[in-house]
């Protein structure tokens, strides 16, 4: 079974840190994707990269920004936190070139600005 | 573009209960679409996919999802609900061609003894 792992669950963090949450996938998927989920708005796409060192921007990218420097692991970067960026962050996989394949998630970080 | 809609915030129904999740989608192209359960405090879980084929398909837990290509909808059902099913679903949209989805804005649904 894949596994994605974020490397907390739940985070408080004060308003202008610099906060940086982790993922990592042990499937060798070469795509990796950042989703906030709030709610009634459900699942938004902040980031996601298709290979090492690449990024595309998604839905809602400001404020936010992303390193892959290896295939399995992908990190979200808060450059300086704002309370409206309190939400539950889910990181996802899937294999490339087969849009058919499912993504996998995470169980997500539930971080709070203050 | 992709997008997908489900239409109903809520859904309660009673336990033996037939169960229906409303979904619809707008792609461009053919689409890919899933259906994803959420349990509190934890990630998205994969149930089940159409990609192309039999409009019926059949996934995890005992739940199917119905295809319409003219009402441009994939409706996820279950014959008799658990109280256990109760959860929040997501409904997603892949256009070919895409690496990326789109997700609702999801449905709790409440099982009631």
């Amino acid at each position: 079974d894949v596994k994605v792992t974020q490397s907390s669950r739940y985070l408080v963090k004060r308003t202008g840190e610099k906060v940086f949450l982790e993922c990592v996938q042990d499937m060798d998927h070469e795509n990796m994707f950042w989703y906030r989920q709030d709610p009634g708005l459900g699942l938004r796409l902040i980031y996601f990269s298709y290979d090492v060192k690449m990024k595309e921007k998604g839905d809602i990218p400001e404020g936010y920004s992303v390193s892959r420097e290896k295939k399995e692991r992908f990190s979200l970067i808060l450059e300086s936190a704002s309370t409206n960026q309190t939400s539950m962050y889910l990181c996802a996989s899937s294999i490339q070139g087969y849009s058919n394949q499912p993504q996998h998630f995470g169980d997500g970080t539930r971080l709070s600005i203050l | 573009a992709q997008s997908v809609a489900q239409p109903e915030d809520q859904v309660n129904v009673a336990e033996g209960n037939p169960l229906t999740v409303k979904c619809t989608y707008s792609v461009s192209g053919n689409p890919y679409l899933f259906w994803y359960v959420q349990y509190p405090n934890r990630g998205l879980q994969f149930l089940l996919k159409y990609i192309t084929g039999d409009n019926l398909v059949k996934g995890s837990y005992g739940f199917e999802a119905e295809f319409n290509k003219s009402q441009t909808s994939f409706h996820l059902k279950k014959p008799s609900a658990l109280v256990s099913d109760s959860a929040l679903y997501f409904c997603a949209v892949r256009d070919t061609g895409y690496n990326d989805m789109r997700f609702g804005a999801g449905t709790r649904l409440t099982v009631k003894p």
